[in-house]
């Protein structure tokens, strides 16, 4: 299984600034997903991240706001831009199991973000 | 398109009674079935998962869960509550094509009274 760390755990930031939540995996993996799970609401996928090539954005969600890098293939970063109060979410890095096919993800321990 | 419905918020049980957690899906085909935990400061942990086969499905920590085609449930069961059970779960599909993507669940809250 493959172990996901993720930084800072935790943030408070004003309202405007951006941060850049970074993700390290043990091992190499091809693809790299976003999380982002709002107060009292499930996990919806951000992107997906391949490194090599541009970030996939799911519907509602757009590079300006949310850039991310993969510069190899055991990290990844994801920036949350021009923060508003309605980021403050827990955002999870998550790999997906390369042993097998069978669609098993890993998560990261998350990203508490709490924007004034 | 696929979706993932858990009724309960939240779930209050004492320590030594059994458990249910419900999870419907809406998908036009066989999905994959996931059942997740989050623990407080944590991350997410697969408790376990459907692809196919035998549809009771066991996983980790004593867990269980039923895949019930007719309902479009599948539902998460353990016998016997322990306290360190105290955490949130959530129900996720997947689904052939989708790559890697997963549906999630809104959550149940298990609260386990001593």
């Amino acid at each position: 299984s493959a172990v996901i760390s993720q930084k800072p755990s935790r943030d408070i930031c004003q309202r405007g600034t951006s941060l850049t939540i970074q993700c390290q995996v043990d091992s190499q993996v091809t693809m790299m997903f976003w999380y982002r799970q709002q107060p009292g609401q499930s996990l919806t996928l951000i992107a997906t991240a391949n490194q090599g090539s541009e970030a996939t954005y799911e519907s509602g969600f757009v590079i300006d706001k949310f850039p991310i890098s993969r510069p190899n293939l055991t990290f990844s970063t994801l920036t949350v831009s021009n923060m508003s109060p309605e980021d403050s979410s827990i955002y999870l890095c998550s790999v997906r199991d390369q042993l097998t096919s069978n669609e098993k993800l890993f998560f990261g321990s998350g990203t508490q973000l709490s924007v004034l | 398109a696929q979706s993932v419905t858990q009724p309960d918020i939240h779930i209050t049980v004492s320590e030594g009674a059994s458990l249910e957690l419900r999870c419907n899906y809406s998908y036009g085909a066989t999905p994959y079935l996931f059942w997740y935990v989050q623990s407080p400061g944590q991350g997410l942990q697969l408790l376990l998962k459907y692809f196919s086969g035998d549809t009771l499905v066991q996983g980790i920590k004593g867990f269980e869960a039923e895949f019930k085609r007719s309902q479009s449930s599948f539902n998460l069961r353990k016998p016997s509550v322990h306290w360190s059970d105290a955490a949130e779960y959530f129900c996720a599909v997947g689904w052939t094509g989708g790559g890697n993507k997963l549906t999630f669940g809104t959550g149940t809250q298990l609260k386990v009274e001593l």
